[in-house]
């Protein structure tokens, strides 16, 4: 079974100041794919960005963007020009490319916190 | 477009007694999930729907949970008795489907969940 583990409970970040979420996954798949979700207060998780494995290029999403390294399994996700907007809970998230059913694999989280 | 509607958004309950959950997904999205999040931590599968069939339901605990999926659209997950342990927040998510081709159009779009209190 695959394991996704975000061992940062909380970040705080300045506003306008970038901040580095980490994530490690253990799997003995090959493909499969990488979600990183934003929960904010109101519970509504919102996907952030999205990663295939079989792509060498990170992704990247306007302010967000993601630094993939396969080998070491890890998908830590970057936030520029962090805003106030951009606290809430994150959650990294894994799924199998194998699995049709798009079962997602969640992290524990971490808190962004941002300071005006 | 409207998202995945939830309802309700609260409620609070006596332990043993019955609370049922319901859940509307996107238009036209095949797929339904229901998930559990404990406080702090990430979502975890209970159940998933492929139209109206239950396609993975190994998670879910089938003693006193149930969950239903009537003409594939609707969905109304179900707690009798419920426990103090059974505290948490239910999601509910939805994609447009197995097979659709690629995990873009598979994208799971989620509610914003009931937050179930047990006393």
């Amino acid at each position: 079974a695959q394991t996704v583990t975000q061992s940062q409970p909380e970040m705080s970040v300045q506003e306008a100041e970038t901040v580095t979420l980490s994530c490690t996954y253990d799997t003995s798949e090959s493909d499969y794919y990488l979600f990183w979700y934003k929960q904010p207060p109101s519970r509504q998780m919102i996907l952030v960005i999205r990663q295939e494995a079989y792509k060498q290029q990170n992704a990247t999403e306007n302010r967000f963007s993601v630094n993939f390294q396969k080998a070491a399994k890890s998908f830590s996700l970057k936030i520029s020009d962090s805003q106030l907007g951009d606290a809430a809970m994150y959650f990294c998230a894994y799924r199998s490319a194998g699995d049709s059913w798009g079962k997602l694999q969640f992290g524990a989280g971490t808190q962004v916190v941002v300071t005006p | 477009e409207a998202g995945v509607v939830q309802s309700p958004r609260y409620k609070i309950i006596e332990k043993k007694q019955p609370v049922a959950f319901w859940c509307n997904p996107i238009s036209g999205h095949n797929t339904l999930y229901w998930y559990l999040q404990n406080l702090g931590q990430g979502p975890e599968l209970l159940i998933r729907y492929e139209n109206e069939e239950a396609v993975d339901d190994s998670q879910l605990p089938k003693d006193r949970f149930s969950a239903e999926r009537l003409k594939g659209v609707d969905s109304t997950l179900k707690i009798q008795p419920a426990e103090l342990g059974d505290s948490a927040v239910y999601l509910c998510a939805s994609s447009l489907g197995a097979g659709t081709g690629t995990v873009v159009t598979d994208t799971q779009y989620f509610g914003p969940g009931t937050r179930l209190t047990v006393l």
